[in-house]
């Protein structure tokens, strides 16, 4: 298993430009989140979907849009970028359980350099 | 809006010495997640505390929950260089599915 993977690892964008990263799992999780890291400030969660078919809106979701493809992925657009976007970001992926919690599985981040 | 605060932000320790991270939040929860980061790569997840007086060790970390106090502690027992790292505590309030992370505990383990 692959767990959770990001493409691409690393990028660069002019202020205005546009991208979209992309998130894969393979553990068959229902939930499905996007963060940003930057530093000091822990992560903070910019959009979450619960289940294939929803989206929601997390701590800082200004800029950003989402779509969950299918259960299998959760795609992080950034339609006009901006240097206060160039952070860490990272996806992750959990099923919830009563008994077991919403422990959550990170992927490895996408670097992103906005000038 | 629920809070997170972790303390200390940066700890300098040497090998051998015992030193305990806290984790302190703001609202009623009984879900409590510890993570690890190394530098440049993605978070590893350490423990999951799920109820009040919830104590789980792996190694020479330990972490504890107090849902009472809202506080959550990672003990570390002799430390070794390979627990340098940074050390996220996630607070689950059960109302949605967003985790709140405390902003890190950067841990570096002085030979």
């Amino acid at each position: 298993n692959a767990g959770v993977t990001q493409t691409p690892k690393f990028q660069v964008l002019k202020t205005g430009q546009s991208m979209t990263l992309q998130c894969a799992q393979d553990m068959n999780h229902n939930s499905m989140y996007w963060y940003r890291q930057d530093p000091g400030m822990g992560l903070r969660l910019i959009y979450y979907s619960a289940s294939e078919g929803t989206t929601d809106k997390g701590e800082v979701p200004n800029g950003y849009n989402v779509s969950r493809l299918n259960k299998r992925e959760f795609s992080l657009r950034l339609e006009s970028a901006a240097p206060s976007q160039t952070s860490v970001y990272f996806c992750a992926s959990s099923e919830i359980w009563d008994r077991a919690g919403n422990e959550q599985f990170f992927g490895p981040g996408t670097r992103l350099t906005v000038l | 809006e629920l809070k997170v605060e972790q303390n200390p932000l940066f700890l300098s320790m040497q090998e051998g010495k015992n030193y305990t991270i806290y984790c302190n939040y703001s609202t009623t929860s009984d879900r409590l997640y510890w993570y690890r980061q190394d530098p440049g790569k993605s978070l590893e997840s350490l423990f999951v505390l799920l109820s009040n007086g919830a104590v789980k060790q792996e190694g020479r970390l330990m972490a504890s929950l107090d849902t009472k106090a809202r506080l959550s502690t990672l003990h570390i027992t002799a430390a070794v260089h390979d627990l340098s790292a940074t050390y996220f505590c996630a607070v689950d309030p059960r109302t949605g599915n967003q985790f709140y992370f405390g902003t890190g505990t950067s841990l570096t383990v002085i030979p």
